[in-house]
């Protein structure tokens, strides 16, 4: 059963990188037709698709975050990353990796999930 | 602002039955049955409960159905347990340019 892990510092100061590392456990990240996504969620608000990657490489993002995200997948460690620039307050959230389905258009499964502090 | 629309709230009694709608429009939840709505508890990842409007994963109770006419879907919760309160996001597949939007979310609450 394919599992989910975030890491990463949990407090980025203004103005710097925001960079998190999803390991997929339990099967190979290449396997299937599957694209692996970033996902936020602010304290008590709704939840915010960041981006996505193919292990081929090929990346969607967010419009509205088009300008500062870049996610890249490592197939050899089995893991992808999220690198988010000139952060500010307001990129405060839980942040989540999740696997995309093409077949039926689902996340599916999560990962716990990684608080991430934008303070000086 | 969230590209699909939930009521914030939703109540109701243990056994009863309770049904929380998702608004889009016709380039998101209507052009394509690619909808999916997830649980979340308190502290907790979403957790998929419907998929392609009206599919339920294996371990998620019949209890659980979804529909979908026109532009809005909707999640029907059956027979009410303590259990089903949480957060419901619906989410849309809306093309290879937005790829998916998300609604706001939807508070149950048991009473």
């Amino acid at each position: 059963q394919v599992q989910l892990q975030e890491s990463g510092p949990g407090l980025v100061k203004p103005s710097q990188t925001l960079s998190l590392t999803c390991t997929v456990s339990g099967g190979s990240i290449s396997s299937g037709s599957y694209y692996w996504s970033w996902i936020r969620q602010p304290a008590g608000k709704g939840l915010e698709w960041i981006g996505r990657i193919s292990t081929s490489g090929s990346t969607n993002y967010n419009s509205s975050l088009r300008s500062r995200v870049t996610i890249s997948v490592d197939t050899s460690k089995n893991q992808f990353s999220l690198n988010l620039n000139s952060v500010t307050a307001a990129d405060t959230a839980m942040y989540y990796c999740a696997r995309w389905s093409t077949m039926v258009g689902t996340f599916d499964p999560w990962g716990q999930g990684t608080l991430v502090t934008v303070s000086s | 602002q969230s590209a699909l629309t939930q009521p914030p709230s939703a109540s109701g009694s243990p056994g009863q039955s309770v049904t929380i709608s998702c608004t889009g429009t016709s380039s998101d939840v209507g052009g394509y049955n690619y909808v999916s709505w997830y649980q979340q508890h308190p502290g907790n990842a979403p957790k998929l409960m419907i998929y392609e409007v009206s599919e339920r994963p294996s371990g998620v109770p019949d209890r659980f159905s979804g529909s979908k006419s026109g532009n809005t879907a909707s999640l029907t919760v059956s027979g009410l347990q303590a259990e089903d309160e949480a957060d419901y996001y619906c989410s849309s597949y809306a093309g290879s340019n937005n790829f998916v939007v998300f609604g706001g979310g939807t508070k149950l609450t048991v009473l």
